[in-house]
């Protein structure tokens, strides 16, 4: 089976731009979280979808948002981009709620 | 609330040598347990899990077992390699109030020399 994949890789805004991420989970997982990563604060949880739904949301503003499409990918936009949102963004899919979590290799977002 | 804490890293050993990376947990019922490790540049990759008390989980060498009575879940290996460098998280997954809570640790980095 092939693993949760996420594009771009990599990816370099300015502050004040959007930027749309995009993961596509492993064949058959319904669930996907979105998680941000830096060096100071760590994995932090964003959001979850499942079944098209968003079923949980970490403290993140507003300008953090997502979708799930009814084939499992995932979208997460982020909105007038700040300095402080440079992270790696990762994905991870399950077959259900609360189960082992499989992650993507993430998207490396640096905003000048 | 419920919370994931794991010891302070970096841990540094020569290869060959016990690891040890701890790990406890707060909830209020009866969470999932996981080890996730990190190589450079990749994403996190499931080590191992357990799901009620007592369990063991292992892999490649690693195992840790869900201790309830001291809220642990302790990862170890016998004989580790330079390949076993990598960050280490350990990780809590609990129903609660019609969702999930999926709590991570603040991540281990391990260190291995030849």
């Amino acid at each position: 089976k092939a693993g949760v994949t996420q594009t771009p890789r990599y990816l370099i805004k300015t502050r004040g731009q959007q930027v749309t991420l995009s993961c596509s989970p492993i064949s058959g997982h319904r669930s996907v979280s979105w998680y941000q990563q830096t060096p100071g604060q760590g994995l932090q949880f964003l959001f979850e979808y499942f079944s098209e739904t968003q079923r949980n949301k970490g403290n993140f503003p507003g300008r953090f948002s997502g979708r799930q499409f009814s084939n499992s990918r995932s979208e997460m936009n982020v909105s007038t981009l700040e300095l402080g949102d440079s992270a790696l963004y990762l994905c991870a899919s399950s077959t259900n709620r609360g189960g082992e979590q499989y992650f993507g290799p993430g998207t490396r977002l640096t905003v000048t | 609330g419920d919370s994931v804490t794991q010891m302070e890293g970096p841990v540094t050993l020569s290869e060959e040598a016990f690891l040890t990376i701890n790990c406890t947990y707060t909830a209020t019922g009866y969470p999932s347990l996981f080890w996730y490790v990190q190589y450079p540049g990749e994403g996190l990759q499931l080590l191992l899990k357990a799901t009620k008390a007592d369990d063991k989980g292992s892999n490649k060498g690693f195992e840790a077992t869900y201790r309830k009575e001291t809220t642990s879940f302790h990862l170890e290996k016998g004989s580790v390699q330079v390949s076993d460098s990598a960050v280490y998280f350990c990780a809590l997954s609990e129903p609660t109030s019609g969702t999930y809570k999926y709590i991570f640790g603040t991540g281990t980095r391990l260190k291995v020399l030849a």
